[in-house]
């Protein structure tokens, strides 16, 4: 079975920290994305990898940064993290198209104080 | 551009009852098509995708969800919904070549004992 792990379920920041939310694939998939999502608006992409080092923005990247240094291993940076950054990430998987199905992560739920 | 709809971001169904969730997407070209629960404090798990094959789509748990592009839908469906159902279901899009999933805003769903 694919296991996507990310390491922190529940974090508690305060305004102004860096935070950083690991995420790692054991399946070998080529993609790999960040999502926040939030009571009424879904999921949204903050960023997406399709390679190592390769990296694109989703819909709602202003905040955010993300590092792919090696292909299982995707990592979300809020440079100095702010209260409306209060959410919960997914990380997720796929290969690449033509199906790709994603795969999920447990989720970390980041409180900004 | 592919975009996904989901009317009703609560639902309510009686124990024994059917479950109905719809589904509509806008996409210029056939599409895959995938729909998602998601378990309190858990990533989401996929139900079922269709990928051109079969129009009827059997999931787990009893879910199933019918292809009908004349009509660009993809609702799901489970004859007699049980406790354990109570969940959020997520149906999202992706179209050929395309490595992002579009996603709905997801439905809410609650069994009434």
């Amino acid at each position: 079975d694919v296991k996507v792990t990310q390491s922190s379920r529940y974090l508690v920041k305060r305004t102004g920290e860096k935070v950083f939310l690991e995420c790692v694939q054991d399946m070998d998939h080529e993609n790999m994305f960040w999502y926040r999502q939030d009571p009424g608006l879904g999921l949204r992409l903050i960023y997406f990898s399709y390679d190592v080092k390769m990296k694109e923005k989703g819909d709602i990247p202003e905040g955010y940064s993300v590092s792919r240094e090696k292909k299982e291993r995707f990592s979300l940076i809020l440079e100095s993290a702010s209260t409306n950054q209060t959410s919960m990430y997914l990380c997720a998987s796929s290969l690449a198209p033509p199906v790709g199905e994603l795969f999920f992560g447990e989720g970390s739920r980041l409180t900004v104080l | 551009a592919q975009s996904v709809t989901q009317l009703g971001s609560h639902v309510s169904v009686s124990e024994g009852a059917l479950v109905l969730l719809r589904c509509n997407y806008s996409s210029s070209v056939p599409p895959y098509l995938f729909w998602y629960v998601q378990y309190p404090n858990q990533g989401l798990q996929l139900l079922l995708k269709y990928t051109s094959a079969a129009t009827l789509v059997k999931g787990i748990n009893g879910f199933e969800a019918e292809f009908k592009k004349s009509e660009t839908s993809f609702h799901l469906t489970k004859p007699s919904a049980h406790m354990s159902d109570a969940a959020e279901y997520f149906c999202a899009v992706r179209t050929h070549g395309n490595n992002r999933l579009a996603f709905g805003k997801g439905n809410q769903v609650v069994v009434i004992p």
